[in-house]
């Protein structure tokens, strides 16, 4: 296994257009968590799933966001019609249980033009 | 409302000496986890060290430890004989006993003059 993984690295859209984010976590971890990070800030928690089940969501995020991870595996975030205060690194985590390390992903970087 | 804070934006330390990163947290509850993250320049996040809030006992892993003052709220991070590897933003952060939310701190730029 060769850890998170996160795809695109890098996106560049215009304000207004729909943007898909993908991560695939550690394939044993059930456990998976999407941040966001701006520059010079800590991650900010978005919203964490244990299996399929999407169990917390975080008030930062916006009914233009939405996360889903159908099968516990793999995990999509959306974000539709994009703004420039969209722009941030997006991180995924997985994990495989409570207080367990969280492994991140190299992350998305969203510019918003 | 959970909030982390690390007071000091920025640290430099010299090859081979000590140095401390300094941590808040407010929390009401009794039970969670605290960690320091580190995030080497254009590099994911990992994990430095965690500690449980229950054990009285400080967490340590080869040069890094804390300091949990559980009564202050206070976590810090200690890091001996440091190395130039050791140059990186640290972030310290606080979950909940049952895992289901993170929070990070704004995190410290730590450099290692050699």
């Amino acid at each position: 296994d060769t850890g998170v993984s996160q795809n695109p690295r890098h996106k560049i859209t215009k304000r207004g257009q729909n943007v898909t984010f993908r991560c695939d976590p550690i394939s044993e971890h059930n456990r998976l968590y999407w941040y966001r990070q701006t520059l010079g800030q800590g991650p900010e928690f978005l919203t964490y799933f244990q299996n399929e089940a999407q169990l917390e969501k975080s008030r930062l995020l916006s009914d233009r966001f939405s996360a889903e991870r159908p099968k516990g595996s793999f995990s999509t975030l959306e974000i539709q019609r994009t703004e420039q205060g969209d722009s941030a690194m997006y991180l995924c985590a997985s994990s495989e249980g409570t207080g367990a390390e969280q492994y991140f992903g190299p992350g998305t970087r969203l510019t918003v033009t | 409302a959970q909030t982390v804070t690390q007071s000091q934006p920025e640290m430099s330390v010299q090859e081979a000496e000590t140095v401390t990163l300094s941590c808040t947290y407010d929390t009401s509850e009794s039970d969670y986890y605290l960690f320091w993250y580190k995030q080497p320049p254009s590099r994911q996040m990992i994990l430095v060290i965690r500690q449980e809030a229950y054990k009285q006992q400080n967490a340590t892993e080869n040069r890094f430890s804390v300091n949990f003052q559980k009564a202050a709220k206070s976590f810090s991070l200690k890091i001996s004989d440091s190395q130039l590897g050791d140059a990186a933003m640290y972030f310290c952060a606080y979950s909940k006993w049952t895992g289901n939310q993170f929070y990070f701190g704004t995190g410290t730029s730590l450099t290692v003059i050699p």
